[in-house]
């Protein structure tokens, strides 16, 4: 069975650092396109950042230059490294794998990992 | 990197059809056929409906459906029930390799 557990969110303060994990399980966390997607409170779906099999990292323009994607391939774990955090980072943050031989595609969703950023 | 546009709320009542736009540009829906759709109940993860314009995951309603024509996407829900009361989002693929969501849209069973 296909699981996706987030953990690390929590309370920071504004230009603090946070990292999230995504345990996976079922299935090669390297061999697959995994994305973060958050959704701040009350608002709609924002994609923040893929990683392909293949390594390649794409960022959404909002969080360039201060969120870092990355793997551990023994861990089976995906990360997401969140520096220069702004109150408007402030959001549930979603790994996803992406199925389906697509792109967008994404068939499994964790159950989200709340991040606040509040002084 | 603007998001997709989608109308807030559509509103039915049981037994009626519904459809929900998503217009984006010929970077993202009009340039690519990865367009998905997403359900999403209150407090819950989002579920995949509709992946590369009009294909449906196993264990998904046929009354799910989904098309595009040009720089719009649509999602259609047919024979409505309560329990497709939910936000709905689409999403597309983009020329710059990376994915963006549509506004989102509120769909109220009547």
């Amino acid at each position: 069975e296909v699981q996706l557990v987030e953990s690390g969110g929590g309370l920071v303060q504004p230009g603090g650092s946070l990292r999230l994990s995504c345990a996976a399980s079922g299935f090669t966390v390297s061999s697959n396109y995994m994305s973060w997607v958050r959704q701040a409170p009350g608002k709609g779906l924002e994609w923040v950042s893929v990683i392909y099999s293949g390594g390649s990292t794409y960022y959404a323009d909002s969080v360039k230059g201060r969120f870092t994607i990355s793997r551990d391939n023994s861990k089976n774990t995906l990360y997401l490294q969140m520096n220069s955090l702004r109150a408007e980072d402030t959001a549930v943050y979603y790994c996803a794998r992406e199925g389906y031989d697509s792109r967008g595609a994404t068939d499994y969703w964790g159950q989200g990992t709340l991040v606040t950023v509040s002084s | 990197q603007s998001a997709l546009t989608q109308p807030a709320s559509v509103s039915g009542s049981p037994g009626q059809s519904i459809t929900i736009s998503c217009t984006g540009t010929s970077s993202d829906v009009g340039g690519y056929n990865y367009v998905s759709w997403y359900q999403q109940h209150p407090g819950k993860a989002p579920k995949l409906m509709i992946y590369d314009v009009s294909n449906r995951p196993s264990g998904v309603s046929n009354r799910f459906s989904g098309s595009k024509s040009g720089n719009t996407a649509s999602l259609t829900i047919s024979g409505l029930q309560a329990e497709d009361e939910a936000d709905y989002y689409c999403s597309s693929y983009t020329s710059s390799s990376t994915l963006v969501f549509g506004t989102g849209t509120k769909v109220t069973v009547l």
